[in-house]
């Protein structure tokens, strides 16, 4: 799997939109990016996913560029209870491997009233 | 309501015990995972089932089994459980898509499993 590279932390005003970057340079063409986020003693919590077009639901938007190297999800009115950390995944959507979702360390978010 | 359970939330036991920790999941998904948290090591693949009947290994099997008679449940045992084996578990399911793929998985609330 391809690996993603996460700033460890990043703060944001309480409905401000937060930003969080992710690195994959080593994306292949068949690989998905997802985001997942896990608040304090509850488990993971998919949030979107994506292969070249930007994507968007009721939770977050998610920039992809074109080259596919990085994208940033995107959190439009931070609220307090999106306090979590949150993990960008790179996973292929089918064959060998793909079952396995790689957790890195993720990048604490910390929304501030 | 519909979505994914696992039970029971919090176990203490001892070491050499065996204990089965349970999920259960109401989308009909065809895949399941089990995964533990560790600190310092993130989540890591214990087993999957991509079906009842079938399952695989992942990452870390060892000291685990696993089965699953029916699509919604996939109860994972320590046959003889050890003080490594003290970890937080998650279950996860997700759908399938297309022939080979499946989608995002979603996660229980995870068993604290604290062995003594």
């Amino acid at each position: 799997d391809a690996k993603t590279t996460q700033p460890p932390s990043m703060d944001c005003a309480e409905g401000r939109a937060a930003n969080l970057p992710c690195n994959h340079s080593t994306i292949s063409g068949n690989e998905y990016v997802y985001w997942y986020r896990q608040i304090h003693s509850q488990g993971p919590q998919y949030i979107i996913h994506g292969l070249k077009n930007n994507e968007t639901n009721e939770m977050a938007s998610l920039i992809i560029t074109e080259d596919r190297k990085s994208s940033t999800l995107i959190l439009p009115h931070a609220t307090l209870r999106d306090t979590a950390v949150y993990y960008c995944i790179v996973r292929a959507g089918s064959g060998a491997g793909s079952y396995q979702l790689t957790f890195g360390k993720g990048t604490k978010l910390s929304v501030i009233p | 309501d519909a979505g994914i359970t696992q039970s029971p939330r919090y176990k203490i036991t001892e070491t050499g015990r065996q204990v089965t920790l349970m999920c259960h999941q109401t989308w009909s998904h065809s895949y399941m995972f089990w995964y533990r948290q560790d600190l310092g090591h993130g989540l890591r693949l214990i087993y999957y089932s991509a079906a009842a009947d079938i399952t695989d290994k992942g990452e870390v099997p060892d000291g685990y089994v696993v089965s699953r008679s029916k699509t919604e449940n996939f109860p994972l045992t320590l046959e003889s459980a050890t003080r490594s084996q003290t970890s937080v578990y998650f279950c996860a399911s997700s759908p399938r898509t297309g022939s080979t793929g499946f989608g995002p998985q979603h996660f229980g609330d995870g068993t604290r499993l604290s062995i003594l």
